[in-house]
């Protein structure tokens, strides 16, 4: 029973170097999603994917990417890392709106 | 542009107090959930409420979605330390984005 799991836990950049934040699935969501949550505060999208080939920019998708060539997995990338992009990133999937949404243990990024 | 705005932002109270969070926007949901979420982990769906004043209780827990679909509450009864976390609002306004409000953290002293 894995659920979502998101590599690596932790990671220190630094300023100008790009990174992956890998995301998998096993429940055969369609609907996957990546927020970044800063400290004390609520979610915030950066992108999201309602299936395979497709994506599509949520609130804050500015310095990231992300590809879905396959239903279970949702990278991130992060290109040009900036000290504001040091956060704790969630990657998350639901079968569908309205259902639960499933995260992972997240990924705490630090730009220095 | 935040689309869901949660009130208080922070609240600390005793142990045995009641308590009510709100979760507003300007814009209809088709459905809203409440998650809980404790440090260094995910958050955890709570509840989903999905018709205009519907009204969900789970133990001391009872949740309500507004009639024009727009907002939300989370009342508490008999707050217990074991309630203290982050709680989030999510939905989704009208497309596939899943929205998440901006978070009411709460800390119930013994």
């Amino acid at each position: 029973n894995a659920g979502v799991t998101q590599t690596p836990k932790f990671r220190i950049l630094k300023i100008g170097q790009s990174m992956t934040l890998q995301c998998t699935q096993d429940m055969n969501h369609n609907y996957m999603y990546w927020y970044r949550q800063d400290p004390g505060m609520g979610l915030k999208l950066i992108y999201y994917s309602v299936g395979a080939g497709i994506t599509d920019k949520g609130e804050v998708p500015n310095g990231y990417n992300v590809s879905r060539s396959t239903t279970e997995d949702f990278p991130l990338r992060l290109e040009l890392a900036a000290p504001s992009q040091t956060s704790v990133y969630f990657c998350a999937s639901t079968r569908g709106l309205g259902n639960t949404i499933y995260f992972g243990e997240g990924s705490w990024l630090t730009v220095v | 542009t935040q689309l869901l705005e949660q009130s208080p932002q922070f609240l600390s109270i005793q142990e045995g107090e009641n308590l009510t969070v709100y979760c507003n926007s300007s814009s209809v949901f088709s459905s809203l959930q409440w998650y809980r979420q404790e440090p260094g982990e995910g958050p955890v769906l709570l509840v989903t409420v999905v018709t205009g004043g519907e009204v969900k209780k789970l133990k001391r827990l009872t949740f309500q979605f507004g009639d024009a679909r727009k907002d939300s509450s989370l009342h508490i009864t008999a707050a217990q330390p074991g309630d203290t976390g982050l709680y989030l609002c999510a939905g989704t306004p009208g497309t596939y984005k899943y929205i998440f409000g901006t978070g009411t953290r709460l800390k119930v002293l013994a």
